[in-house]
């Protein structure tokens, strides 16, 4: 069946300009988690959604990230106002209930700030 | 603080040894422990996922080992072959919570 899918696959902005991902959990999760990979670093936790509950964005890094989640299924994050120290790859993941479910990533976005 | 820390950070093996990845964390109140393998330019794969009530769990010629007590796991693997060569990533989940908390990842080259 579909996995997890994001788009674009690769962002190229100019510092100051916002932008949009997207993301397409699996069908039937009601769990989805956005995650943000540096290049040679861990994954950070930026924000999870779980059925109607409001959203943890506890991982958030400011208030230029936010993420929305339409009807229960897909996803955008959206970095407003772009620094240099935003570009990084953007995960999404998505799980059957919560997270003691196994998480299914989708490929990344890889954004680049100029 | 919750981290949860990696050994090593890096490893070359020839192909068809052995190999054992460490994570030590610190994460209370756990709940469960997941491995990774993360190729580049992929998204992480999930490998095993082991509770507290859990010592051991195999998946294929990946075996990872969890000690509650003393807050250390495992990740070995056996007969290495070319496409082990990945990053693995050990994730502790808080209990009753939904944050992950995740280690730097032990970057795995196997050589022919």
């Amino acid at each position: 069946g579909a996995g997890v899918s994001q788009s674009p696959s690769n962002k190229v902005t100019e510092k100051g300009k916002d932008v949009e991902l997207r993301c397409d959990p699996i069908s039937g999760h009601t769990a989805l988690y956005w995650y943000r990979q540096s290049l040679g670093q861990g994954l950070e936790f930026l924000i999870y959604f779980q059925g109607n509950s409001a959203p943890d964005k506890s991982g958030l890094p400011s208030d230029r990230f936010s993420a929305e989640r339409t009807g229960g299924s897909v996803s955008t994050l959206t970095i407003q106002r772009t620094q240099q120290e935003d570009s990084a790859v953007y995960l999404c993941a998505s799980s059957y209930r919560d997270s003691t479910d196994t998480q299914y990533f989708g490929p990344g976005t890889r954004l680049t700030v100029l | 603080k919750n981290q949860v820390e990696q050994s090593p950070q890096s490893l070359i093996i020839l192909e068809g040894k052995n190999c054992t990845l460490q994570c030590n964390y610190t994460v209370s109140p756990f709940s469960n422990l997941r491995w990774y393998k993360q190729d580049t330019g992929r998204g992480p794969v999930s490998l095993t996922i082991m509770t507290f009530s859990e010592n051991t769990k195999s998946n294929g010629r990946y075996t990872a080992t969890l000690d509650a007590d003393t807050k250390q796991s495992s990740l070995h693997i056996t007969a290495s072959q070319l496409s082990d060569s990945a990053s693995y990533i050990c994730v502790v989940s808080v209990a009753a919570g939904n944050k992950l908390t995740f280690g730097g990842g032990t970057r795995v080259l196997v050589k022919p």
